[in-house]
């Protein structure tokens, strides 16, 4: 059972265009989100998070939204430049298990020079 | 201090041979998780330690798996009589105290069984 899915396996976009990643989870419980992204032969690394308590948060190019009501959540990054292609990593975590971090599948974001 | 370490970064080894993975974590961070990622999805998580004390293991660690974390500082992760099914990417990362606090990961180890 894919608690956080991501079903667009990957995404192209042109440089200076606008990258949306979604991203839909089942568990109510989740109280926390984030994305990753990931390099190849790298960890993932950290960009950005929201709480359950916002809808909105922005660092940067990076901007991310949550509908909770719609269990969803999106990445938008603006604009886009060739150095963001890597595959973003939604993932939700809550109070309980430990802060226990759940992953979705990834989207490989492709920006096209 | 420069993140999270892992070592070694590739270890290919023959089915039904030890394996033993190593993570040392930032210095000021009491949790550390390990996590194992395959092909086309993304990290699972595996256990998670609160400095030395291992608090919650995934069905997904059979009992061939085994973890330590013996001074609270870097942890290892054992896995026995390796399977194919076994070759995966394993992930390590650590974080502060905090409900929520940023997990950062290695770089990983990933291990090919023959």
């Amino acid at each position: 059972d894919q608690q956080v899915k991501q079903n667009s396996p990957s995404l192209s976009v042109q440089e200076g265009r606008i990258s949306i990643l979604n991203c839909d989870y089942t568990n109510s419980m989740f109280d926390y989100f984030l994305w990753y992204k990931k390099y190849p032969a790298e960890g993932p690394t950290f960009l950005i998070s929201i709480s359950s308590i916002k809808d909105k948060n922005e660092d940067g190019r990076f901007t991310v939204f949550l509908n909770k009501s719609a269990k969803h959540l999106s990445l938008h990054i603006v604009p886009s430049q060739p150095g963001d292609s890597a595959v973003y990593f939604c993932a939700a975590g809550g109070q309980t298990s430990y802060d226990k971090v759940i992953f979705g599948p990834g989207t490989s974001l492709s920006v096209i020079p | 201090d420069t993140g999270v370490s892992q070592n070694p970064r590739h270890k290919i080894t023959k089915r039904g041979q030890n394996v033993t993975f190593r993570c040392d974590p930032i210095s000021e961070h009491n949790r550390l998780y390990w996590y194992r990622q395959t092909l086309g999805q993304g990290p699972e998580f595996l256990t998670y330690f609160q400095n030395e004390a291992q608090l919650e293991k995934s069905r997904l660690l059979s009992d061939r798996f085994s973890a330590e974390r013996p001074k609270g500082s870097f942890s290892t992760l054992e896995i026995q009589r390796t399977e194919q099914g076994d070759s995966a990417m394993y992930l390590c990362a650590s974080s502060r105290t905090e409900p929520g606090e940023t997990q950062y990961f290695g770089p990983g180890t990933r291990l090919l069984v023959l």
